[in-house]
């Protein structure tokens, strides 16, 4: 079966840079795309962007643009999400989706979710 | 961006009622809307897809319907487990937008 399994709680301070892991299992890896979402707390969802484990391709919303960075690893089917100079309203629950293929954007399957907590 | 407005943002329900949610998007988003069921402290869900579409292991009490800017999710006979927070979503263009939620309490 399809899992996404993050990695763990991060606490970062202003100004410094998280990577949050996405291991993945059940499915070819190469054949969908791997999205962000991030959820503040007590807040929506909202959509970073995607990395297409075939080649590396990105999609990243503007908000983001020049802060994130979405890799992925064929070798251990693992997508990343690196965001950088951090702040307090990044605080939120990252997680990973992986889309339904065929170029078809719907999130199909759901990572756990990551907290990352900034704060000095 | 595609702004996706969501009615009511709360309701309150009681096991075994129908309850209807509706979605409308800012433009033609055609039938690319989808539904995800969200509890307390756990990962979204994936529900309906192209607008009226079950996912996989997703009972048949839910469906959706809908088309271009108007969409709705229903629940018939809500059980306990329903009782969550609601989102819709357009997948038609860039930027992938949410709704801002719907709350479902139990009356």
């Amino acid at each position: 079966q399809v899992e996404l399994v993050q990695s763990g709680a991060e606490v970062k301070k202003p100004g410094a840079s998280v990577k949050v892991s996405c291991k993945t299992s059940g499915y070819s890896f190469t054949g969908y795309h791997i999205h962000w979402v991030r959820q503040a707390p007590g807040q929506g969802l909202e959509w970073m962007g995607w990395v297409n484990p075939n080649g590396g391709g990105t999609h990243y919303t503007e908000q983001f643009q020049g802060r994130v960075t979405m890799t992925s690893d064929t070798s251990i089917t693992t997508a990343y999400m690196e965001l950088s100079s951090l702040r307090s309203d990044d605080t939120a629950v990252y997680y990973c989706a992986r889309d339904q293929g065929y170029q078809l954007l719907f999130l199909e399957f759901w990572g756990q979710g990551t907290l990352v907590s900034v704060s000095s | 961006d595609i702004q996706m407005t969501q009615s009511p943002s709360s309701l309150s329900a009681s096991v075994g009622d129908r309850v209807t949610i509706t979605c409308r998007a800012s433009q033609d988003i055609s039938e690319y809307l989808a539904w995800f069921q969200q509890r307390p402290g756990k990962a979204p869900k994936s529900l309906i897809y192209l607008a009226s579409s079950l996912q996989s292991g997703v009972p048949s009490r839910f469906s959706g319907s809908g088309y271009g800017t108007d969409f709705t999710l229903t629940i018939n006979s809500l059980q306990p487990e329903d009782f969550a927070t609601y989102y819709c979503q357009q997948y038609n263009f860039y930027p992938l937008t949410f709704g801002q939620g719907t709350r479902l309490e139990m009356k």
